[in-house]
């Protein structure tokens, strides 16, 4: 398998742009995990998604914030609009079983910079 | 509200000595508790865990050990091996399924050869 896949690997955008970054999971993995990166609080859960359902979406930061899971196979998280502050590096990981039952793999991870 | 604190950013050992990483928690609650490591450019990577009903456990030249009253978790290397330079990144959760694994600032590692 080709682990998690993440797109785009690097972005940069302006204050106020729309940011959509996207992630494929491991096929077979029920469990999608969305995690924000930044040196001061170091790698934060924004949402979970269990079977293409949003479980707990209490880490999102805030409205601009928003994901979806159309499918088993596809998942997105969009910034809109995106300030600075957003700039970080997001991964997504998913999973067969929630933790620790089950270890969950990350993804390559998106550098997002916001100017 | 930090529940998952790595105080030291960074941590240099010669080759061949032994890395001590150390994270501390807030959360009594917490039974069960995992290192990741990360080398740039790729995502993190499960590397050991520990559940609360054991103060030590260990996986080659990896151990970690966890005291409960102290709330302090370590993640001891030996020997450190070059190859063991990445970022370390320590994890904590509940085993009823919250699904939430709550981490640390993380730790960069360089062993030099």
């Amino acid at each position: 398998d080709a682990g998690v896949i993440q797109s785009p690997r690097h972005e940069v955008t302006e204050m106020g742009q729309e940011v959509t970054l996207r992630c494929k999971p491991i096929s077979g993995h029920d469990y999608l995990f969305w995690y924000r990166q930044t040196m001061m609080r170091g790698l934060e859960l924004l949402i979970y998604f269990n079977n293409n359902v949003p479980i707990d979406d209490s880490g999102m930061p805030e409205d601009r914030f928003s994901a979806k899971m159309p499918n088993a196979s596809f998942s997105t998280l969009k910034i809109q609009p995106s300030e600075p502050r957003d700039s970080a590096v997001y991964f997504c990981a998913s999973s067969l079983a929630l933790p620790p039952q089950e270890t969950q793999y990350f993804g390559p991870g998106t550098r997002l910079l916001v100017l | 509200d930090q529940q998952v604190k790595q105080n030291s950013p960074s941590l240099s050992v010669q080759e061949g000595r032994i890395s001590i990483l150390n994270c501390d928690y807030t959360n009594s609650m917490f039974d069960y508790f995992l290192w990741y490591k990360k080398y740039p450019p790729e995502g993190p990577t499960f590397l050991i865990s520990i559940s609360s009903i054991k103060d030590k456990n260990e996986d080659g030249r990896f151990t970690v050990f966890l005291n409960k009253s102290a709330k302090h978790l370590s993640l001891h290397i030996v020997p450190s091996q070059p190859g063991d330079s990445a970022v370390y990144f320590c994890a904590a959760t509940f085993s009823g399924n919250t699904g939430k694994l709550i981490f640390g600032q993380g730790t960069t590692l360089q062993v030099k050869p």
